[in-house]
């Protein structure tokens, strides 16, 4: 299987900050990356898929980075409705996998 | 606007069974390959199952296979979860969601329903 690494667990930032959450493949997998926001009690939203393409109706704040097997979640200045879960998932093969997620917190 | 609406979550004992149902609208249901996904309590994300738009292909993570099922009515616009043996690490809110080979992504997600496996 492949197991996707995120990095931070978890990150306290504030309104206004530029974040990046990073997402470690355990092996190549193009660029079968997608990033999905979750917020509490809610279904996850794909953001970018395609490691790179932002999903319509995102803002473009958002933007996604990388190939092969190290990825960029980036936010360019957070709003106070972004506060979430995020997490990556690899489609390049099943078993599909995702990060263990990666909570942004208010500062 | 697409939607996708879950039910059949419950409480159940373990070796018990149960059905998961999601009913989609407002997309042509026949022409996508839909997938299980769930989120144990507190806990990520993982994907359970998928089924092609024919039902001519199904793959199974290998904590479900051989116990989950899934299948389709196309006829019906409705995804389907069989789930027997459940155990106390199956509970979790189950997720139904749409999978685009466009984009190679699950898009959208249901609202989720939720299973308790407990004696």
């Amino acid at each position: 299987d492949i197991q996707m690494t995120q990095s931070p667990s978890s990150l306290y930032m504030s309104v206004g900050d530029r974040v990046t959450i990073t997402c470690r493949a355990s092996q190549n997998i193009d660029s079968y990356l997608n990033w999905y926001q979750q917020k509490p009690g809610r279904a996850p939203k794909l953001l970018i898929y395609a490691a790179a393409s932002l999903q319509s109706g995102v803002p473009s704040r958002f933007s996604g980075s990388g190939s092969g097997s190290d990825f960029t979640l980036t936010i360019s200045s957070l709003q106070p409705e972004d506060f979430a879960t995020y997490y990556c998932q690899q489609s390049y093969r099943t078993p599909f996998t995702f990060g263990q997620g990666t909570k942004l917190e208010i500062k | 606007e697409v939607q996708l609406v879950e039910s059949g979550g419950s409480l159940v004992k373990p070796g018990g069974s149960l059905r998961l149902s999601c009913a989609a609208s407002t997309f042509t249901f026949s022409t996508y390959t839909m997938s299980w996904v769930r989120q144990a309590p507190g806990k990520g994300l993982e994907w359970v199952s998928s089924i092609t738009s024919t039902s001519s292909d199904i793959y199974y993570a290998d904590s479900a296979r051989g116990r989950f099922t899934i299948s389709r009515d196309n006829a019906k616009n409705s995804l389907y979860l069989q789930m027997n043996s459940l155990r106390a690490e199956d509970t979790a809110i189950y997720y139904c969601a749409r999978y685009s080979s466009s984009f190679w992504g699950f898009d959208p997600w249901g609202q989720g329903t939720l299973v308790t496996v407990s004696s």
